[in-house]
């Protein structure tokens, strides 16, 4: 089965830096990848994803990146705010429907 | 109400009883599924249920019964559950394209509030 493994569990950065989470994934049927963002005590949303066939998308402050033949994706934050503090989860998804997550990354940002 | 609805938000349960938690998604989606999220693993898939029919058990123990009556409710039974299996329990949903074509398309899941599950 699929495995995706998220860097780095814990990220603490300076508000107005930027910060960035690397995922890599093990099945090469993955096609569907995308980013969710949990802040404390609420449900994980979707905040960008990104398909097999293109290799990077942008929205505003945030972008992921996509390097399939090395199976590994990433999600840049710049210009951090404090309301960016949150849990991210990357995910793995095929054709079943079938998505699997990394283990999330606590992003800090300090004011 | 719209989104995914979860019931209840909180539930105690001694490892003898038996539970049901509860699922409803307001939005017209055709696949629904079981998260469980703890400490030792944040996101883990249980169950997947595609247009009613279940297309995934990742291989999840016994004492967890699933039901899917239509593709807008998604039922968990709980019995005999072990303390280690307090956890927030999430539901999502999704839509899914019909056939496994090429593309998956944007498999965008919507998730409930959770259920806080502790048993005793």
């Amino acid at each position: 089965g699929e495995n995706v493994e998220q860097h780095p569990s814990t990220l603490s950065v300076q508000e107005g830096d930027s910060a960035v989470i690397k995922c890599t994934y093990s099945d090469s049927a993955s096609n569907y990848f995308p980013w969710y963002k949990q802040e404390l005590g609420k449900r994980p949303q979707l905040i960008i994803d990104i398909r097999s066939n293109v290799g990077e998308k942008k929205d505003q402050r945030i972008a992921v990146t996509l390097n399939k033949t090395a199976k590994h994706f990433s999600l840049h934050i710049t210009e951090t705010q404090p309301e960016d503090s949150a849990v991210y989860f990357c995910a793995a998804s095929d054709n079943a429907g079938k998505s699997t997550f990394g283990d999330g990354t606590t992003l800090t940002v300090k004011p | 109400e719209t989104g995914v609805t979860q019931t209840p938000r909180h539930l105690v349960m001694g490892m003898t009883n038996k539970k049901s938690l509860k699922c409803e998604q307001h939005l017209g989606h055709n696949a629904m599924y079981w998260y469980k999220q703890s400490a030792k693993k944040p996101l883990e898939l249980m169950f997947v249920y595609n247009f009613k029919e279940q297309t995934e058990n990742n291989s999840v123990p016994s004492r967890f019964s699933p039901e899917c009556p239509n593709s807008s409710h998604l039922f968990l039974h709980l019995h005999t559950l072990q303390p280690e299996d307090s956890a927030l329990y999430l539901c999502a949903s999704s839509q899914r394209q019909a056939g496994n074509t090429g593309d998956s398309g944007a498999n965008v899941l919507t998730f409930g509030a959770g259920s806080r599950l502790t048993v005793l």
